[in-house]
């Protein structure tokens, strides 16, 4: 079974600040990793994945994320914080299906 | 190339009665899911139809089903509502199983459901 966990259920930012979002998973299977992002009233839009390869994946809007197999670990980053990256950001990893993290919603204050 | 739309995008109903969310999937794409999102959380799979055949089910009970259509589109029916199905509902379609092996999926906007 899998499961993902995210550590912080909120994360504030100053605009041009490091973003670093922690997403953990667990999974029986080698995991395919997702990050998504959904703004207010919006479906999901994907980021970015590992599933296989390169384990330092780069996504749109400057998010990249690296998959450590030792620290069950694929967290997000973006050196610089824009104001439109105030949204709710969401870690899945895929086995039989999606399971998704519980979320963390980035605030950027100017 | 049309992406992922839902309707209706809002809907009120009462405990006990019966709702149907539709989801017209992307253009070339077979395969659809459905996920609830309550209000604070993640999205929560409910089930996949791939081909007009459910292909896989989360842990919702026989109260939510499903259907495909011959041209891919789908419909999530909820039977005797309770108050905790008030939530987002998400469909997202893909090219194939495992989003055609690009795992890749693509969300509709979602309808939110108020049961009171």
């Amino acid at each position: 079974a899998q499961s993902v966990t995210q550590l912080g259920s909120h994360v504030s930012v100053s605009e041009g600040a490091l973003v670093l979002l922690r997403c953990n998973y667990s999974s029986s299977v080698p995991p395919y990793l997702f990050w998504y992002v959904q703004y207010p009233n919006q479906g999901l839009q994907l980021l970015l994945k590992y599933t296989t390869g390169a384990t330092l994946v780069k996504g749109i809007n400057g998010f990249e994320a690296e998959f450590k197999k030792s620290e069950t670990s694929f967290h997000l980053t973006k050196p610089s914080a824009h104001m439109s990256d105030a949204a709710e950001y969401f870690c899945a990893v895929y086995g039989q299906n999606f399971v998704f993290g519980p979320g963390t919603r980035l605030s950027v204050l100017p | 190339e049309t992406g992922v739309t839902q309707s209706p995008t809002h809907l009120i109903k009462t405990r006990g009665q019966q709702v149907t969310l539709r989801c017209s999937s992307q253009s070339g794409h077979n395969t659809v899911s459905w996920y609830q999102q309550a209000l604070g959380q993640g999205p929560q799979f409910i089930f996949q139809y791939y081909r007009e055949e459910e292909n896989g089910r989360g842990n919702f009970p026989p109260r939510f089903s499903g259907l495909q259509f011959p041209n891919y589109s789908s419909e999530l029916n909820v039977n005797a509502l309770e108050l905790d199905d008030s939530a987002l509902y998400l469909c997202a379609s893909s090219p194939g199983l495992a989003g055609g092996l690009t795992y890749e999926q693509y969300f509709g906007p979602g309808t939110r459901l108020t049961v009171t």
